[in-house]
């Protein structure tokens, strides 16, 4: 399965408001997961099966989504959130990641 | 706490071999399926495999990138992970992350926690 994310790229203001999307190539269910990576560092899991958010990630993030679209939300942005985002489906073998969306300060 | 703790990377040779391990802490370890996930420099990242429980029979699935060539394993008496690499080319440099999986149910199938990652560099 496939996964796009658009926008590849995305530049916003410390307060915005950003939405990440993830498409697949076919339905996975709510079987999506979303990471976050910053320079040199390892991904973090931020959110599980498509809106279940970790234990210990701040409330600003969200998701929804089932099937074949789904989306990451940050509802107002903090220093700390400009990084790399990825999408993971976990439907079915191999296990995908979307090509990651860099998130920079504007 | 969990910890995962990479190491064995390094420079090797086209057409050689390298073994990753990854010792596990803080956590029940034979409990978890546990997967490798690799980064090339610059790029996204990459599902290497699996390797399932012992109540699973210890089965296996790799990405068709590393199948015949990758084997992982796992030692559940020493918490450790391994990945043996043969066959390596330029297309296996990346930073390699050892990974809990969440669950074995289908619903559980993403990574919950991960290594600081190991760099194999594959160079004449």
């Amino acid at each position: 399965t496939q996964l796009t994310q658009s926008p590849s790229f995305l530049s916003a203001s410390v307060g915005d408001r950003v939405t990440i999307t993830c498409r697949a190539s076919q339905g996975i269910s709510s079987y999506l997961a979303w990471y976050q990576q910053k320079p040199g560092k390892a991904p973090n899991l931020l959110i599980y099966a498509a809106s279940t958010l970790q234990s210990g990630v701040p409330s600003r993030f969200s998701g929804s989504g089932s099937g074949t679209e789904f989306t990451l939300t940050i509802s107002s942005l903090q220093p700390e959130d400009f990084a790399t985002y990825y999408c993971q489906q976990f439907d079915s073998y191999p296990i995908t990641f979307g090509q990651g969306t860099r998130l920079e300060i504007k | 706490e969990v910890q995962l703790v990479e190491s064995g990377g390094g420079l090797v040779q086209p057409g050689g071999s390298l073994r990753l391990s990854c010792a596990a802490s803080g956590f029940t370890f034979s409990d978890h399926y546990m997967d490798w996930v690799r980064q090339a420099p610059g790029k996204g990242l990459e599902w290497v495999g699996r390797t399932r429980k012992k109540v699973n029979s210890y089965t296996t699935e790799y990405a068709a990138s590393v199948k015949g060539r990758f084997t992982i394993s796992r030692d559940d008496s020493k918490n450790s992970l391994y990945l043996q690499m043969n066959s390596l080319t330029s297309e296996d440099t990346a930073v390699y992350y050892c990974t809990r999986v969440r669950s074995s149910d289908w619903n559980g199938n993403f990574f919950d926690s991960w290594g600081q990652g190991t760099l194999v560099t594959v160079s004449s």
